[in-house]
C-alpha cells in the first residue's frame, strides 16, 4: 500500500522567512496530494491540493510542487507569519474507485517573531 | 466550522469501560472516517464507510467498532479490549471515495485512567 514520508518533523523559521515541507510517496499510482494544516487543539483544514496533472499550484503565499518522477512534493510558505504557527500535514491517494488517503507523520511550524 | 461536529470536546473513562463517540455531519456526504491522534505521530485511520450500513477496518482497528445506520451519523465505540485508548480522535466525511476534500470534525480528546 502506499506509504508517505514527511521531513522535517519540526521546523522553526524567523517571520518573514520561506518554509519548505517535503514529502515523499511510495505509489507512482496516487494522483491526488492535499495539504492540511492543524491548529493547536483544532481540527486539521486544507489548505491546498494538487493533482497529477500540474506540478505547480500557487495560493497567495502558499504553494505545492509535484514533481511524479521523483514521487515527492514539497510545500513553500513564503513571507511567514506567526499565525502559520502550526502542524502541516500532507497526504496521498489514488483517484481510482474509492481510496483512502495516506498521510504523512506531520510538521510542527514555528514562526518567531 | 459547522458541517461535521463530534461530541463530547473531552471525555474521562475507567479502564475497562466501553465508550461511544459521537460524529454527525449534514453535509450529505457518503463517505465518513475515524482517525486516531497521537503526540509526534500522524493520522491513523481506524474504520471506514463508504456508504450507509457498510464500513471497512482502517490501519488500526483493533480494540475499536463503529456502525453506519444513519449517512449523517458514523459513532465510534472504544472498547476494554483497546490497548492503549488515551488520545485525540477526530472524525472526518467526504463527498465520495474520489479526490475530493476531506472534512474533519473538531475531534474528542478521549482520556482513559
Amino acid at each position: 500500500g502506499e506509504n508517505v514520508e514527511q521531513h522535517p518533523s519540526t521546523l522553526s523559521v524567523q517571520e518573514g522567512d520561506s518554509a519548505v515541507i517535503k514529502c515523499t510517496y511510495s505509489d507512482s499510482a496516487s494522483n491526488y496530494f492535499p495539504w492540511y494544516k492543524q491548529e493547536l487543539g483544532k481540527r486539521p483544514q486544507l489548505i491546498i491540493d494538487i493533482r497529477s496533472n500540474v506540478g505547480e499550484k500557487k495560493d497567495q503565499r502558499i504553494a505545492v510542487t509535484l514533481n511524479k518522477t521523483a514521487k515527492h512534493f514539497s510545500l513553500h510558505i513564503t513571507e511567514t507569519q506567526p499565525e502559520d504557527s502550526a502542524v502541516y500535514f500532507c497526504a496521498a491517494k489514488k483517484n481510482t474507485g474509492f481510496q483512502k488517503l495516506v498521510f504523512g507523520t506531520g510538521t510542527r511550524l514555528l514562526v518567531s517573531p | 466550522d459547522g458541517g461535521i461536529t463530534q461530541s463530547p470536546k473531552y471525555l474521562f473513562r475507567k479502564e475497562g469501560q466501553n465508550v461511544t463517540l459521537s460524529c454527525e455531519q449534514n453535509l450529505n456526504h457518503d463517505a465518513m472516517y475515524w482517525y486516531r491522534q497521537d503526540p509526534g505521530q500522524g493520522l491513523r485511520l481506524i474504520y471506514y464507510s463508504q456508504i450507509v450500513n457498510d464500513f471497512q477496518k482502517g490501519d488500526i482497528a483493533e480494540g475499536y467498532s463503529v456502525s453506519r445506520e444513519k449517512k449523517e451519523s458514523f459513532p465510534l465505540t472504544v472498547t476494554s479490549a483497546q490497548k492503549n485508548p488515551t488520545a485525540f480522535y477526530l472524525c472526518a466525511s467526504s463527498a465520495s471515495g474520489s479526490s475530493y476534500e476531506q472534512y474533519f470534525g473538531p475531534g474528542t480528546r478521549l482520556t482513559v485512567t
